[in-house]
């Protein structure tokens, strides 16, 4: 069975300095990987996807996330953080149906002037 | 731009009530999700489905059913709620976009079951 492992349910940075959220993930084959962002009373937005194509993959607003098969690791950065970037993360993988996703519990981001 | 509109944002029912949670889609997409979220636990699949008429279980699907007659459309039915069905339903539609599923989703319905 797929599933993914947040190692943190909060962080808390200072703006304009990096952002790591960490994900690990448990799959049975060579998975699909994303990250999704949830900003209050809003929708989930996609940022970034892996799908074995280039294992450094960039999203949107200035995030990217690694993948590491050696350490079944999908982590999320970012540079320099912004205000606007406080929100819940989630990473996800492929579920087992090969339609769904299944989440993370989720890492919320706070980013503090 | 994809959207995925759900009938309700916010929603108060008695137990005991039978409750219809509505979802549609503009994409001409063939599959469709109905997720529940609730803090500390991300989002649990409940069902899908792939096609008209289709369906099928998620991870945690007892207390609901689906039904999906038309292909815009997925409806999430509680049968009889209950308080432990207070949460955040999300609806997702999807195609296959690079051999990965991406999932776009409506803006929820904050069910409270009294």
């Amino acid at each position: 069975a797929q599933s993914v492992t947040q190692l943190d349910s909060h962080v808390s940075v200072s703006e304009g300095t990096p952002v790591l959220l960490r994900c690990n993930y448990s799959s049975s084959y060579s998975p699909s990987l994303f990250w999704y962002v949830q900003h209050p009373n809003k929708g989930l937005q996609l940022l970034l996807k892996y799908t074995s194509a280039a294992t450094l993959v960039k999203g949107i607003n200035g995030f990217e996330a690694e993948f590491k098969k050696s350490e079944t690791s999908f982590h999320l950065t970012k540079p320099s953080a912004h205000m606007s970037d406080a929100a819940e993360y989630f990473c996800v993988v492929s579920h087992n149906s090969g339609y769904a996703l299944n989440f993370g519990k989720g890492t919320s981001l706070l980013v503090t002037p | 731009d994809v959207k995925v509109t759900q009938s309700s944002r916010y929603l108060v029912k008695r137990t005991g009530e039978k409750v219809f949670l509505e979802c549609v889609q503009d994409m001409d997409h063939e599959n469709m999700f109905w997720y529940r979220q609730d803090p500390g636990l991300g989002l649990r699949l409940i069902y899908f489905s792939y096609d008209v008429k289709m369906k099928e279980k998620g991870d945690i699907p007892e207390g609901y059913s689906v039904s999906r007659e038309k292909k815009e459309r997925f409806s999430l039915i509680l049968e009889s709620a209950s308080t432990n069905q207070t949460s955040m339903y999300l609806c997702a539609s999807s195609f296959i976009a690079g051999g990965a599923p991406e999932q776009f989703f409506g803006p929820g319905t904050r069910l409270t079951v009294l």
